[in-house]
């Protein structure tokens, strides 16, 4: 069935340091694409999302890019804050509209 | 403001009590769904509705019940809570299916002991 695969975490990172969290896919067909944050005590929140092969999702200085040919979705940030500590999920859109999350992954950015 | 909100945010309970956990939006949104989130596992879907009336299992549905009797609310009951189902609870909305962007409530910490 379909899955999502994300890098176990926590990422730890300083201020002003590049960020790449992976994820990738196994699905029937092009799914589409989907990042969401999670800060700490609240609910999920959309960050980002690509709907076909080559999109490039992008918000608040997040990008990911959907590459069929390596099933990724990787999440990039050039420089980030403290405030981007948070939980990071990659999703996907399955057969029969159902999304499936990946198992998350915790970024922590130190001043 | 635009918003799903859950009631309660804590509960703790005992083996056996039957309980329910609120879900209400209101944006008018067709789609509503309910997930658990557990440590290394990450979030999986419990039931969705499509509409009023319509509802259908995730991928986790034993030991949970749902009714979507009115558009914005989505209850979710457990008629015999048990401790494996102790975890922290979602509740989702978007215009019309998963692929929407997806509204998330607070999120329900639930002890059962």
């Amino acid at each position: 069935g379909d899955s999502v695969t994300q890098m176990e975490g926590p990422v730890t990172l300083s201020e002003e340091a590049f960020l790449t969290i992976n994820c990738t896919y196994t699905a029937t067909g092009y799914p589409s694409l989907f990042w969401y944050v999670q800060y700490p005590g609240e609910g999920l929140q959309l960050l980002l999302k690509a709907t076909k092969a080559d999109d490039k999702g992008s918000n608040k200085g997040f990008e990911a890019t959907y590459r069929k040919e390596t099933t990724s979705f990787h999440l990039e940030k050039g420089s980030v804050q403290v405030s981007d500590s948070a939980v990071y999920f990659c999703a996907l859109l399955g057969v029969s509209a159902k999304l499936i999350f990946g198992t998350g992954t915790r970024l922590q950015v130190f001043p | 403001e635009a918003q799903v909100t859950q009631n309660p945010r804590y509960l703790i309970t005992v083996t056996g009590k039957k309980l329910t956990v609120t879900c209400s939006q209101n944006m008018n949104h067709e789609y509503m769904s309910w997930y658990r989130q557990d440590p290394g596992l990450g979030l999986r879907q419990i039931y969705y509705s499509m509409n009023v009336e319509v509802t259908d299992k995730g991928d986790v549905p034993e030991g949970y019940k749902v009714s979507r009797k009115e558009k914005r609310n989505f209850p979710l009951i457990l008629e015999s809570p048990s401790p494996n189902q102790t975890s922290l609870y979602f509740c989702a909305s978007s215009y019309r299916d998963g692929g929407d962007t997806q509204y998330f409530g607070p999120g329900t910490r639930l002890t059962v002991l």
